[in-house]
């Protein structure tokens, strides 16, 4: 059960996009389409912000995307903005019927 | 409005017990996968363990397998987590947290209400 892989952070100046991969196995990422994203502000509980690698809950920006190729999922910002830094997961159902988190990206707007 | 809310956290010592809680509303409890969640100070989250909406099948991470126990009451519409042996290293907010999908789905596999969580320290 190792975490899935992400990096530690990434940065970008309002207006670019940006991209976070999250790098995971045959066992869990590559195995089903059942990779989610959330959102964490300091002090505050997880908001999911995709499900089913590409599935975005309607209230959240349609500036946020999300794929997944293989063994790795990602998640794009468009257009970033100074309210989209927080800390970004990615999390993954696994053929073991148990979850599994990434390490957790932060994302700074310069 | 679908709500968790967890309960129980507190200071126990290095080889002690403990069990959180969590209680639901808005939603029909018993077809829902719940799960708990931690966060260590200044960490990424952790899946801790899993159970489904009868009960009858949980699922731990191998970090916990043997020491922590998940349950449910669906009559109270109540999440549970008995922690023993604990350790340093279980120090963490603990989240309860619900499954997007109905356990008969197979979609939906995230989780999309979380509670605000509540703090265990394990320290002497």
């Amino acid at each position: 059960q190792s975490a899935l892989t992400q990096p530690a952070s990434v940065s970008g100046s309002p207006g670019q996009s940006i991209s976070i991969p999250c790098t995971g196995t045959s066992s869990d990422v590559g195995a089903y389409d059942y990779v989610s994203w959330y959102q964490q502000h300091p002090g505050k509980a997880p908001k999911m912000i995709f499900f089913d690698v590409n599935n975005r809950p309607s209230a959240f920006s349609n500036r946020f995307s999300a794929s997944k190729s293989g063994n790795t999922a990602s998640l794009t910002i468009s257009g970033l903005q100074a309210e989209d830094e927080s800390v970004y997961y990615c999390s993954s159902y696994t053929t073991s019927s148990t979850w599994v988190f990434g390490g957790g990206t932060m994302v700074t707007v310069l | 409005e679908v709500q968790l809310l967890e309960s129980g956290g507190g200071l126990v010592q290095p080889g002690g017990s403990l069990r959180v809680s969590c209680v639901a509303s808005g939603f029909t409890f018993s077809s829902r996968t719940m799960s708990w969640v931690r966060q260590a100070p200044g960490k990424g989250l952790e899946w801790v363990a899993g159970i489904s909406g009868s009960g009858e099948t949980p699922h731990y991470a191998d970090s916990v397998k043997g020491r922590f126990t998940i349950s449910r009451d669906n009559s109270k519409n109540a999440l549970y987590l008995q922690m023993s042996s604990l350790r340093a290293e279980d120090t963490a907010v603990y989240f309860c947290a619900k499954r997007l999908g109905l356990d008969t789905s197979s979609y939906y596999f995230a989780f999309d209400v979380w509670g605000h969580g509540t703090m265990v320290t394990v320290s002497s």
